[in-house]
């Protein structure tokens, strides 16, 4: 169970073109996903807090208007990378948070998916 | 802020040694702790948790005691194989209103040799 979906995994684009990624949740709703980039040998860096329904809540120094985050259902979530440039280019990670009975919390990672804008 | 320190890598070892990556955090109260672990050209898959001092977490011969004391949760594994060649990752979990907003450690990168 608590399987998170990313499509596409690898996407390549032109510069200025945007990019749209789907996160879902397979087996589970989620009222919470998190969008995180990674960048070569490094760790994951949070970007964005994405709750169903409303706003997406974004890091200190994320471009809200650039990284645009829906989160139309509960197991749905998408980040659309808008006019992308070569800086964008990353490995980009979703989560969605699981509560369990208990009240504790365990976040389910997707596959990832890889931009690489030329 | 809540925080985590693990140590750098990468860790090179033969396989059947023994694995031990450390790990500290920062944070106020009791956070939930995790190890993460990511293979090659994959997302992070949950290795092991805990969400209470003294507890520990165990998953495929991997395991952690969550330490209050010294608030720690190093990861450690008797006898390695070359299949656990990845990055491991040390995560929290904060006791507040942010309790889903995870914090990473830099991760380790581990080599197994046969």
């Amino acid at each position: 169970g608590a399987v998170v979906s990313q499509h596409p995994s690898w996407v390549i684009c032109k510069s200025g073109t945007s990019v749209k990624i789907e996160c879902r949740s397979l087996d589970f709703q989620a009222t919470t996903m998190f969008w995180y980039r990674q960048f070569p040998k490094q760790s994951l860096m949070l970007m964005a807090t994405s709750n169903e329904g409303s706003k997406a809540t974004y890091e200190q120094g994320v471009e809200k208007d650039k990284f645009l985050i829906n989160h139309a259902s509960l197991t749905l979530s998408t980040l659309t990378v808008t006019s992308a440039h070569p800086e964008d280019s990353s490995f980009y990670i979703c989560s969605a948070s699981l509560v369990t009975g208990s009240g504790t919390d365990t976040q389910y990672f997707g596959p990832g998916t890889r931009l690489t804008v030329l | 802020g809540d925080s985590v320190t693990q140590m750098e890598g990468p860790v090179t070892l033969s396989e059947e040694a023994c694995l031990t990556i450390n790990c500290t955090y920062t944070a106020t109260g009791y956070p939930s702790l995790f190890w993460y672990v990511q293979y090659p050209g994959e997302g992070l898959q949950l290795l092991l948790k805990a969400t209470k001092a003294d507890d520990k977490g165990s998953n495929k011969g991997f395991e952690a005691t969550y330490r209050k004391e010294t608030t720690s949760f190093h990861l450690e594994k008797g006898s390695v194989q070359v299949s656990d060649s990845a990055v491991y990752f040390c995560a929290l979990s904060p006791p507040t209103e942010d309790f889903n907003k995870f914090y990473f450690g830099s991760g380790t990168k581990l080599n197994v040799k046969p």
